[in-house]
């Protein structure tokens, strides 16, 4: 079954920029789409087919996916950013959807 | 607005069953398909099911496939998730969570979710 592989936290001080990876197996073929998760919460969409901001994200969220790496990134990061990150494909040879196992992002 | 409200969750012993439901509102139910997606406490998502706008087509992960069953009622704005025979390591929050298209099986992704309900299964 296809993998997906995040590290698990990511630390960034506030104003800087964050890049969360997503790497998987010719994952530049693929779809990526990246869910925000903060605590007691349910998961946000922040970016869809690679690099499309849904409505209401802002402009500070980003997104890139080519050879094996999709990545999102955030720049001028908040506190408010601090949260669960976790990517998502559909792979189609197992007709399954598959989560990354997501990246916690701490504002220092 | 959008809604999803899960419901049904609670303790079961393992080997019972256990039906959750989901009930929206804010869109036309019956133009997308709807998921199924879990997560145990602290750790990552985890897809359970998915159904396509007409019930014509259902997919299952392989870790619950001849135990659950997913349906919905479209003229309730329903979704449902019957799961029997249940294991502990079902214990999860689960999230129902709006496609953005028709059909389940065409790159689905989840723009809306609900709060999610915990099904804790324990003896």
């Amino acid at each position: 079954s296809y993998v997906l592989t995040q590290p698990p936290s990511v630390s960034v001080a506030p104003g800087r920029t964050a890049r969360i990876t997503c790497g998987g197996n010719n994952i530049g073929s693929k779809s990526v789409h990246w869910y925000q998760q903060k605590p007691g919460q349910a998961p946000v969409l922040v970016m869809s087919f690679d690099s499309d901001r849904p409505s209401g994200i802002p402009e500070r969220f980003s997104g890139s996916n080519s050879g094996n790496t999709a990545t999102l990134t955030i720049t001028r990061v908040a506190v408010g950013d601090e949260a669960d990150y976790s990517c998502q494909v559909w792979d189609v040879i197992s007709a399954h959807v598959v989560f990354g196992g997501g990246t916690k992002l701490t504002v220092l | 607005e959008v809604q999803l409200v899960e419901s049904g969750g609670g303790l079961v012993q393992p080997g019972r069953s256990l039906r959750l439901s989901c009930v929206v509102s804010g869109f036309t139910f019956d133009d997308y398909a709807m998921h199924w997606v879990r997560q145990v406490p602290g750790k990552g998502l985890e897809w359970v099911s998915g159904i396509s706008w007409n019930s014509g087509d259902i997919g299952y992960a392989d870790s619950v496939k001849g135990r659950f069953t997913i349906s919905r009622d479209n003229a309730k704005n329903s979704l449902y998730l019957q799961m029997n025979s249940l294991r502990p390591e079902d214990t999860a929050f689960y999230y129902c969570a709006k496609d953005i298209i028709r059909p389940w099986n065409v790159d689905p992704q989840f723009d809306y979710w609900g709060q999610g309900t915990l099904v804790t299964v324990s003896s």
